[in-house]
């Protein structure tokens, strides 16, 4: 059974940076597709970014793109993110999750869909304004 | 970007009541939505995917249905268990979507 814990949060100034990792256990495969999603105190879910298996594309929301950087490394079975430039609305427990895949083959070629199927506990992020 | 929505925000129902939840993309999105469920201070917990495939593990009086713009989960008889949060989301794009949630209370 894959596992993801997540570390790194904690409280920060704004303007501040932290870096937030998450080790996955439990697969032998190392490449999947990784996210973050987020949730504000008392919010919905918020999706922040993603990262293909082989690392060579990531994907941010807009309100995160810029100032956040996803990163892994496999042979740490390790998942990252990167925070700058931090504002008090980055507030949120983080999550880190596991994206399974869906490949459909059409006249275009291959095409993956993802979805969120083992999600982490989450690290709380606290940014003081 | 496509934007998702739910109905209602909060529902309240008995244990044994059958409970339906609806959830709305902005544009056609095929049948990528997937559906969670989240409990206070839990992560969130997969349900459904590809609109009506049930995850492994998931009892089976949860069943979701729908395609391009209209998507619904369903709960056939409420158990205490299922008082929670229940998201729905896209995944059509690489922009994943969550919609606003629908919070399932104790009547």
């Amino acid at each position: 059974e894959v596992q993801l814990v997540e570390s790194g949060g904690g409280l920060v100034q704004a303007g501040g940076s932290l870096r937030l990792s998450c080790v996955v256990s439990g697969r032998t495969s190392t490449t999947h597709a990784m996210s973050w999603v987020r949730q504000a105190p008392g919010r919905g879910l918020e999706w922040v970014s993603s990262i293909t298996g082989s690392g060579s594309r990531t994907y941010y929301a807009d309100s995160v793109k810029g100032r956040f950087t996803i990163s892994r490394d496999d042979s740490k079975n390790t998942l990252y993110v990167q925070m700058n430039s931090l504002r008090a609305e980055d507030t949120a427990i983080y999550y880190c999750t596991n994206l399974k895949d869906t490949a459909v083959v059409d006249r275009d070629g291959v095409f993956y869909y993802y979805y969120m199927d083992v999600w982490g506990k989450g690290t709380t992020v606290t940014v003081s304004s | 970007d496509i934007q998702m929505t739910q109905s209602p925000s909060t529902l309240s129902a008995y244990v044994g009541d059958r409970v339906t939840i609806t959830c709305r993309a902005s544009q056609t999105i095929s049948n990528w939505l997937a559906w969670y469920q989240q409990k206070p201070g839990k992560a969130p917990k997969l349900l459904i995917y590809r609109a009506s495939s049930l995850e492994s593990g998931v009892p089976s009086r949860f069943s979701g249905s729908g395609s391009g713009t209209e998507f619904t989960l369903t709960i056939a008889s409420l158990q205490p268990d299922d008082f929670a949060t229940y998201y729905c989301q896209q995944y059509d794009s690489s922009s994943w979507t969550f919609g606003p949630g629908t919070k399932v209370e104790v009547k």
